[in-house]
Formats: C-alpha cells, sequence, structure tokens
C-alpha cells in the first residue's frame, strides 16, 4: 500500500514538445506529492510539488495535474528543451511523528529530449 | 544557495568492513533522512531523524545501520559490517522546521549528491 508507480519507465520526445509522466498511489493518507528531478551523478532535486487540496499546480514550464479520486497525478513538461533530460521521479509522503516525512519515491522515468 | 554536502563521493571497500557515510546538512534544518539508490532502482527510504532521535526506519535499516548526529553540524550513516548488497549511492537530505499553520517548508527535503558505496 505504500507503493507510488510511475510510467513511462523511459520517454523520448522532440524539443518543443510535451512530456508526461504519470504516478499512481494506494495510500489515501499520502498527503504531498513532490516531483524530483535527477541528473546523472547528481542528487534528486525537488522540481515541483502538491497537496491533495488543488487539482493543478503550474511553476513555468512544468505542471502537476493531481486526481485525487483516481489516486493519481502526473507531471505536464511544456516546451521540453534538451536541458530538461533527464530521470524524473515521483514521490508522496504522510506525515509522521515529529514532522518528519518518509518519502515514498516510483521507479523514476528517463527522460530525453532530442534537439 | 545552502546544499547538503556528502563525503566521501566514492566509498570503496570489503566486504564485513564497517563505512561511515557523512553528511553535512543545511544549517537551519532540523529533519535530517538517509535514502538509498541501487543502480538502475528507484531511491528508498532508509531512515529520518529528528530531535537527535530516529523518527522512522524503513525495514532496510536493520540492526547492521546506525545514525548519529555526533556535532552541530554532521549527521552520519554507519553500517557496521557491510554485505555485497549494500552496494548501493546513499543520498542524505535535509528538511527545515515548519511555521505555525504552514507545514510547507516541513516538506521540501533537499538531497545532497550522494555517496556511492562499492561493496566488494
Amino acid at each position: 500500500q505504500q507503493q507510488v508507480k510511475q510510467s513511462p519507465q523511459s520517454l523520448i520526445v522532440q524539443k518543443g514538445g510535451i512530456s508526461i509522466i504519470n504516478c499512481a498511489y494506494e495510500n489515501t493518507a499520502f498527503d504531498y506529492f513532490p516531483w524530483y528531478q535527477q541528473f546523472p551523478g547528481k542528487g534528486p532535486a525537488l522540481l515541483i510539488a502538491i497537496r491533495p487540496d488543488v487539482s493543478e499546480k503550474k511553476e513555468g514550464r512544468f505542471t502537476i495535474s493531481f486526481n485525487k479520486s483516481a489516486k493519481q497525478f502526473s507531471l505536464h513538461i511544456m516546451d521540453s528543451q534538451p536541458g530538461d533530460s533527464a530521470t524524473y521521479f515521483c514521490a508522496a509522503s504522510n506525515r509522521s511523528s515529529g514532522s518528519a516525512r518518509q518519502l515514498t519515491f516510483g521507479s523514476g522515468t528517463q527522460l530525453t529530449v532530442l534537439p | 544557495e545552502p546544499e547538503v554536502t556528502q563525503t566521501p563521493s566514492h566509498q570503496v571497500t570489503q566486504m564485513g568492513q564497517e563505512v561511515i557515510l557523512r553528511c553535512v546538512p543545511i544549517s537551519n534544518h532540523l529533519y535530517f533522512y538517509w535514502y538509498r539508490q541501487i543502480l538502475g532502482q528507484k531511491v528508498e527510504f532508509l531512515v529520518s531523524f529528528y530531535n537527535n532521535e530516529i523518527s522512522e526506519k524503513s525495514e532496510i535499516f536493520d540492526d547492521q545501520f546506525s545514525v548519529e548526529r555526533p556535532d552541530g553540524s554532521n549527521f552520519t550513516l554507519k553500517i557496521r559490517s557491510t554485505k555485497l548488497e549494500d552496494s548501493a549511492m546513499y543520498f542524505c537530505a535535509s528538511s527545515a522546521p515548519g511555521l505555525a499553520g504552514g507545514p510547507t517548508r516541513t516538506d521540501t527535503q533537499y538531497f545532497g549528491p550522494g555517496t556511492r558505496l562499492t561493496v566488494l
């Protein structure tokens, strides 16, 4: 029940196209849904995050769409650029003791944006 | 911009040896985490640490693992007797205390660049 399922495993998009990555979760106690971007040899870096009280959040070219009833959320990257080529992880968490949050990660999507 | 740092970047050890992975979290943060990522797989939670004690730990974090905040800046992960399957990238993360009525700052975890542990 703690799993977060992510798809696709890999994605190839032309420059200027839209990249869409999907995640689904089971645990209804999850109340925080971040997306992380990871470049080779680097740690994950927070890209954008959403809480379940809103259905969409947009920051620049990045948008999270959230469907609470379906227990799904997705990342949309508009006008994809070669510099966006990285591995993207969705994650979810719920508050535990002391306000520390255990992040449960999806399996990752390797995005390649062709020039 | 403040960042989480980790040392060493790469640690090679023999099976059965003890290793200590070191992290310096962002200075005003109060919540600390260790995650690991086996090559090609997803990032997995190991342990969270708050107020000088373990807040939560996963089933991966067995008796071979321990964490410590030996001083005001470092946060360490010790693996007492390494196994081949401990080979992975280990990430430290930290998050800030939340404001009263606004937990947003606590939600964001900042990750370090990782330590690649290779057990031979």
